[in-house]
């Protein structure tokens, strides 16, 4: 159970370009879903937090003009980068929080998908 | 702002020695801590969650422990395997829903 999926897995784009990554709970809903970015060798960072049928919340330094969140359903997020960048080159990461997961206020837990590698070249 | 390290920041050891991994955080207004593994170019495994009531967990050959009050939880492996060669990720749930991630530590066990 708790399984996340994210789509595509890799993705090439010319500098410009806009490329949209889809996150997305199998077999749960998710009423929050989470959006990282890691750099080569370096840990996860938080960019947005996305709430079912509401604005994403952007981390302090993340354009949310450019990283554009959307969590149109309990079962899917989608992120686009827009006007990439060489920069934006990075392993992004989602993870979603089950709904009825939260037993009690101790019981937070995130589930991961696999990420999806950038690459603007 | 919640600061979360992990030491060290790589261990090589051979095959079948007990290891212990690192991890403090600076503020322990914490819900929940978490190990992760990640395997090069790959997403996060989860491997132990340990609750803020919880002082520790096990799974297989892996325990976690927790200490609140000081700031600190280890992993403990158990006859390391080849297999177990991987980055281990600490992260700390900051105010319920916002982990905080420790840059890891990268392990190789040696055949």
């Amino acid at each position: 159970g708790a399984v996340v999926s994210q789509h595509p897995s890799r993705v090439i784009c010319k500098s410009g370009t806009s490329v949209k990554i889809e996150c997305r709970s199998l077999d749960f809903q998710a009423t929050t879903m989470f959006w990282y970015r890691q750099f080569p060798k370096q840990s996860l960072m938080l960019m947005a937090t996305s709430n079912e049928g509401s604005k994403a919340t952007y981390e302090q330094g993340v354009e949310k003009d450019k990283f554009l969140i959307n969590h149109a359903s309990l079962t899917l997020s989608t992120l686009t980068v827009t006007s990439a960048h060489p920069e934006d080159s990075s392993f992004y990461i989602c993870s979603a929080e089950s709904a009825s997961g939260r037993a009690n206020k101790f019981s937070y837990e995130q589930y991961f998908g696999p990420g999806t590698r950038l690459t603007v070249t | 702002k919640q600061e979360v390290t992990q030491i060290p920041a790589a261990l090589s050891v051979p095959e079948g020695e007990n290891l212990v991994l690192n991890c403090s955080f600076t503020d322990s207004a914490i819900y929940n801590l978490q190990w992760f593994r990640q395997d090069p170019g790959k997403g996060l495994t989860s491997l132990l969650l340990i609750q803020s009531s919880q002082r520790e967990q096990t799974s297989g050959r892996l325990n976690a422990s927790l200490d609140k009050s000081s700031g600190r939880s280890t992993l403990y492996i158990a006859a390391s395997q080849p297999g177990d060669s991987a980055t281990y990720l600490c992260a700390v749930y900051q105010g319920a829903q916002k982990l905080v991630f420790g840059q890891g530590t990268r392990l190789t066990i040696n055949p």
